[in-house]
Order: C-alpha cells, then sequence, then structure tokens
C-alpha cells in the first residue's frame, strides 16, 4: 500500500501570511510529485510539479523536496481568501502506469 | 496550463440506462489518461488508466464490464457507465498526462461529470 500522509486540517492563516503544508509519502520509487487545489465541488487543478530535490518557485508558491526524508512541501506566501481549499499532495507512481497516489489533502482557510 | 474538457458537465438518467462521458485534451496529445470518481467529501478514487490504443486497466474493485473505457486516439478517452444504479451516482473526473513539450509529465484534469442516476 503506497501511503501518502497530509494533516486533513483545517489550517488557517490570516490573510497576508504564509501557509505551510505538508506531505509525506512511502514509496520510495516515486520521481514526480504534484501539488493540486481542488475547490467545493470543483476538479482538481495543478498547481506545482517538481521532479528534483531542493525548493522550486513559481509567483507564490514553493515546493519542496526531500526524496531522502520521503517529504513534500507546499508553502504560499501572500495567502488570500482565494487561496482557501483543499491542497492534495500527488507522488507519481511510475510502476503503476503514472497514476497519482493522492493524499487525502489539506484543507486550507484563509482568514481576511 | 495545458486544457482538458470533458463532456457532459452534467446528466441525470433513468436507473439501468448507460452514459457515456467524453474527455478530451484540446491542446496535447496524450498517451495516457486516467479516470476518478469521487464521492462528497471523499477523496479522488483512481478507477482506471487509459492508454491510447490499448486495453484499460482497471482498479482493484472496479467492474470492467460495467466502467467500459475507451482511448481510441491521442487526445479522447470514453468512459461507458453501463446499465447505471443509484449507487453509480457520483463525480467523475478523468485526467490527461502530458506526452511531449514543456508540460510534459504533468497530469491535467477535466472539469469532471456529475452524474446522478434515478
Amino acid at each position: 500500500q503506497k501511503e501518502v500522509e497530509q494533516n486533513s486540517g483545517p489550517l488557517s492563516v490570516p490573510e497576508g501570511a504564509i501557509a505551510s503544508l505538508n506531505c509525506t509519502y512511502s514509496d520510495r520509487v516515486s520521481q514526480s510529485f504534484f501539488w493540486y487545489r481542488q475547490y467545493s465541488g470543483k476538479s482538481p487543478e495543478l498547481i506545482m510539479s517538481i521532479y528534483s530535490n531542493g525548493d522550486k518557485e513559481d509567483g507564490r508558491f514553493t515546493a519542496q523536496l526531500n526524496k531522502a526524508s520521503q517529504y513534500v512541501s507546499l508553502l504560499i506566501r501572500d495567502s488570500q481568501p482565494s487561496d482557501s481549499a483543499t491542497y492534495l499532495c500527488a507522488p507519481e507512481d511510475s510502476n503503476s502506469g503514472y497514476a497519482l497516489n493522492f493524499g487525502k489533502g489539506t484543507s486550507l482557510l484563509v482568514t481576511p | 496550463g495545458a486544457v482538458v474538457s470533458q463532456h457532459p458537465s452534467r446528466v441525470i438518467c433513468k436507473s439501468g440506462t448507460s452514459v457515456k462521458i467524453e474527455c478530451r485534451s484540446l491542446d496535447f496529445q496524450a498517451t495516457t489518461m486516467f479516470w476518478y470518481r469521487q464521492f462528497p467529501k471523499k477523496s479522488l478514487m483512481l478507477m482506471a488508466t487509459s492508454n491510447e490504443g490499448s486495453k484499460a486497466t482497471y482498479e482493484q474493485g472496479v467492474e470492467k464490464d460495467k466502467f467500459l473505457i475507451n482511448h481510441a486516439s491521442l487526445t479522447l478517452s470514453t468512459l461507458t457507465v453501463t446499465s447505471a444504479h443509484p449507487e453509480d451516482s457520483s463525480f467523475y473526473i478523468c485526467s490527461a498526462r502530458v506526452s511531449s513539450g514543456v508540460s510534459y509529465n504533468e497530469q491535467f484534469f477535466g472539469p469532471g461529470t456529475r452524474l446522478t442516476v434515478l
């Protein structure tokens, strides 16, 4: 069983603060990692992809990957109320047709 | 990001009928597409992996004769729910994995199809 663990939250942060979302995974073979955002009643939207250890920045988002620790995180700077959603961590399973192993997601609430 | 469309977005049908859902990658080619199901307030559940020109691979517990998947081209996969029953009512979402280019390896989701079986 390939586990992806995320704190379900809700994680509440004030507007303008940094939101930190964490994820651990059990499959050591995973090489590709994705963060998706899902609003209630909608489908997931890709925010970030990361393949190498270290940080990757895109606008207000920074993904961090540490394969040795089997840990991936997402930082959201200057959080906005529109960032309130469920964030899904998804390592790719290269041994299973490249399907994504989704965590249960972390619910983020950004308060004005 | 790349765009994936799904049609229809919403369907209501009577028990026993079949429903076909189309998933299209609009601006990229996708050798592999995936079909998910999501119940309210639950996690995405992978139903099957669809590869262009070959038979789909179904996850354990998913009936392949009930959920027919066809991936006839690099931009189109279809899911047919045969003899639908109320318990099949759910949010069905497809995703497509980019085969080449700048977004290679990334997966983009369609907007989903909300199926209600009466």
